[in-house]
């Protein structure tokens, strides 16, 4: 069945540096989501990519689709520590959609 | 305020019982999962349903049941045959627009310790 691979799993940063999280899949996505999840809270939508090479900014978070429709990331710049928690991505083929989602990365950040 | 309610947040139980978790969402969603999450595990699925008095198994359904006789209700019962039942439990829905645009909702989750 389709699998959705993250990477890294755990990223420690000083305060200010930045981070990128890498997801790939195994077969073609319709599109991909990504959530994040604070530490004891539970996942929270951040953005959905839908077209191939796509990328979308939301303010210090750059998220890119890859041109196959394989592969995203995640960029956070100079973070923060509310940036802490697990970023999730999640990515299903076309017509009946069940997300799979990874197993996330979890960012701690230092300050 | 529309939203997804899980319930209770924090649930114990006897090894060899059955307990069943509840999920309610008021956002008109068609669609409505059942995921554990253990550390390091990410977010498996355990049962799905797209549309009232159906549902599908997941990756990890044994020892698992669901029922959907309502849209808004989606319990998920543990039974005894759930080897390792001790986990978070999360409920989501989604809007089935059968497009792809199915951005999840997740409940607060229910943290099951069995002893």
């Amino acid at each position: 069945g389709q699998q959705v691979m993250q990477i890294p799993q755990y990223q420690h940063v000083q305060e200010g540096e930045d981070f990128t999280t890498y997801c790939n899949s195994s077969t073609t996505l319709s599109n991909i989501q990504w959530y994040k999840q604070r530490p004891g809270g539970h996942p929270v939508f951040l953005i959905q990519l839908v077209k191939s090479g796509e990328v979308k900014k939301q303010k210090r978070l750059t998220f890119q689709f890859g041109e196959a429709k394989k592969n995203s990331s995640l960029h956070i710049t100079a973070t923060q520590t509310t940036d802490v928690g697990t970023y999730f991505c999640a990515g299903g083929p076309g017509g009946s959609y069940i997300p799979t989602f990874g197993r996330g990365t979890s960012l701690i950040v230092h300050p | 305020d529309g939203g997804i309610t899980q319930s209770p947040k924090y649930l114990f139980r006897k090894e060899g019982q059955n307990v069943t978790l509840s999920c309610e969402q008021n956002l008109n969603h068609d669609a409505m999962y059942w995921y554990r999450q253990d550390p390091g595990q990410g977010l498996r699925l355990i049962y799905y349903s797209q549309i009232v008095n159906d549902f599908q198994k997941g990756d990890i359904a044994e020892g698992y049941s669901v029922s959907r006789e309502k849209k808004e209700s989606f319990p998920l019962t543990v039974t005894s045959a759930q080897k390792n039942p001790t986990a978070f439990y999360l409920c989501a829905s989604s809007l089935e627009r059968g497009r792809g645009d199915t951005e999840a909702f997740f409940g607060q989750g229910t943290r099951l310790t069995v002893v």
